[in-house]
């Protein structure tokens, strides 16, 4: 069945050092992938996103990378600031042209100042 | 240009109550979903509304159903109210173009059933 799943529940990271968080997903009919952020008492916040025929795609101090051979997503912050301090959720939804978007548990990410 | 717009923010029912929340999208959006999010877990689809239909919907049972209005603004309600029923209840809604784009979610309703 789908599931959406981190390999982390919490990661701690020095202010000013690259942060990664990974996720594994299982549906090989995901054709979207989100990360999302989501700050205590709001709801959550588009990060970024990628196609399935792409591999890597970078904004702006995020890159997200996708593996299918594995079906493994990661996140990468660069140089990552207190405000960075999150739970962060990685989902994914089929093709199919619906927006159906399954989430994964989430992983807390700590900034150490 | 407002966001998604959720009300109320904090509710407090008792078990076997019914409970209306309520949602606006986000100027531009038609269509909006709702999901149901435990504490310290994933946000979980419970359904989602296009041109005033559910147009698909997760698994969870009858006692939620939904609606939405002309304006796109939708309202979520859960009969027969269960201890397990206390979540962060969340709205997003998106612009549908037969693609897959990010919500935009908003801060939720806390249900809290006691």
């Amino acid at each position: 069945g789908e599931s959406v799943g981190l390999h982390l529940p919490t990661l701690s990271v020095q202010e000013g050092d690259n942060s990664i968080i990974n996720c594994a997903y299982s549906n090989s009919a995901s054709d979207y992938f989100i990360w999302y952020k989501q700050e205590s008492g709001k709801g959550p916040q588009f990060i970024i996103d990628i196609r399935s025929n792409m591999d890597k795609r970078q904004g702006q101090r995020v890159t997200v990378l996708l593996n299918k051979t594995v079906k493994h997503l990661s996140l990468q912050i660069a140089a990552t600031q207190p405000g960075d301090s999150a739970v962060y959720f990685c989902a994914e939804s089929p093709s199919g042209g619906y927006q159906k978007v399954t989430f994964g548990t989430g992983t807390k990410l700590q900034v150490i100042p | 240009d407002a966001g998604v717009t959720q009300s109320p923010t904090h509710l407090i029912k008792t078990r076997g109550q019914q409970v209306t929340l309520r949602c606006s999208p986000k100027s531009g959006h038609d269509t909006v979903s709702w999901y149901q999010q435990a504490l310290g877990q994933g946000p979980q689809f419970i359904f989602q509304y296009y041109e005033e239909e559910e147009r698909q919907r997760g698994n969870f049972p009858d006692r939620f159903s939904g609606h939405q209005f002309p304006n796109y603004s939708s309202e979520l309600n859960v009969n027969a109210l269960l201890l397990g029923d206390s979540a962060l209840y969340l709205c997003a809604s998106s612009p549908d173009r037969g693609q897959n784009y990010g919500y935009t979610f908003g801060s939720g309703t806390r249900l809290t059933v006691v």
